[in-house]
């Protein structure tokens, strides 16, 4: 199974941030990495997929990049309704493992 | 509109079963390839497995934890999607989401979830 490591776990940061969270996994994946945010009580919705590609509706302030076995999602300049879980996936290969997830708060 | 409904979750017994159903609507629910997810309290999230759609084989995987008591199957005519699960324990406990999976820019996602269905295991 490929493994993810995800990071920082939690992080804070003030209104207008620039932030980035980082996905690593146990062996290359090319570009079969998703990213998810969650906002707390709600069910998960795909934010960036193929590592780069911005899910529709989602604002320009977020972007995806990296393959192979690093991956970085950021957040060019944080709002407060970003305040969520962010969870990096990979499709490579079955079982579609989950990052850890990273839980964003405001300062 | 697609819309995926989960139901059937509720408080079992340790060694217990339970089946959950997931209505999907909206989408060509027999050529889409399903998925479930789950998320113990206060915790992340688990891929718990996948069933292909029949004209890819129908067939299903599963993340190791789950293996050999958790089963996925699919209704077409009915649009739905389930989860049988057997011999639980309690750290089953978690909220239980269905989504559609979608290949999207040659890669798969999980591109729809539904609301997510509380399942506990206690005595």
């Amino acid at each position: 199974d490929i493994q993810m490591t995800q990071s920082p776990s939690s992080l804070s940061a003030s209104v207008g941030d620039r932030v980035t969270i980082t996905c690593r996994t146990s062996q290359s994946i090319s570009s079969n990495l998703n990213w998810y945010h969650q906002k707390p009580g709600k069910a998960p919705n795909l934010l960036i997929y193929a590592a780069s590609s911005l899910q529709s509706g989602v604002p320009s302030r977020f972007s995806g990049s990296g393959s192979g076995t690093d991956f970085t999602l950021t957040i060019s300049s944080l709002q407060p309704e970003d305040i969520a879980s962010y969870y990096c996936q990979q499709s490579y290969s079955a079982p579609y493992t989950f990052g850890q997830g990273t839980k964003l708060e405001i300062k | 509109e697609v819309q995926l409904v989960e139901s059937g979750g509720g408080l079992v017994e340790p060694g217990g079963s339970l089946r959950l159903s997931c209505a999907a609507s909206g989408f060509d629910f027999s050529k889409t390839w399903m998925t479930w997810v789950r998320q113990a309290p206060g915790k992340g999230l688990d891929w718990v497995g996948r069933i292909k759609s029949k004209n890819a084989g129908g067939t299903t995987d599963y993340a190791a934890p789950v293996k050999g008591r958790l089963s996925i199957s699919r209704d077409d005519s009915k649009n739905t999607l389930y989860l049988q699960m057997n011999s639980l324990k309690t750290e089953d406990t978690a909220v239980y989401y269905c989504s559609s999976l979608s290949t999207w820019g040659g890669v798969i996602v999980l591109s729809y979830w539904g609301q997510g269905t509380l399942v506990t295991v206690s005595s």
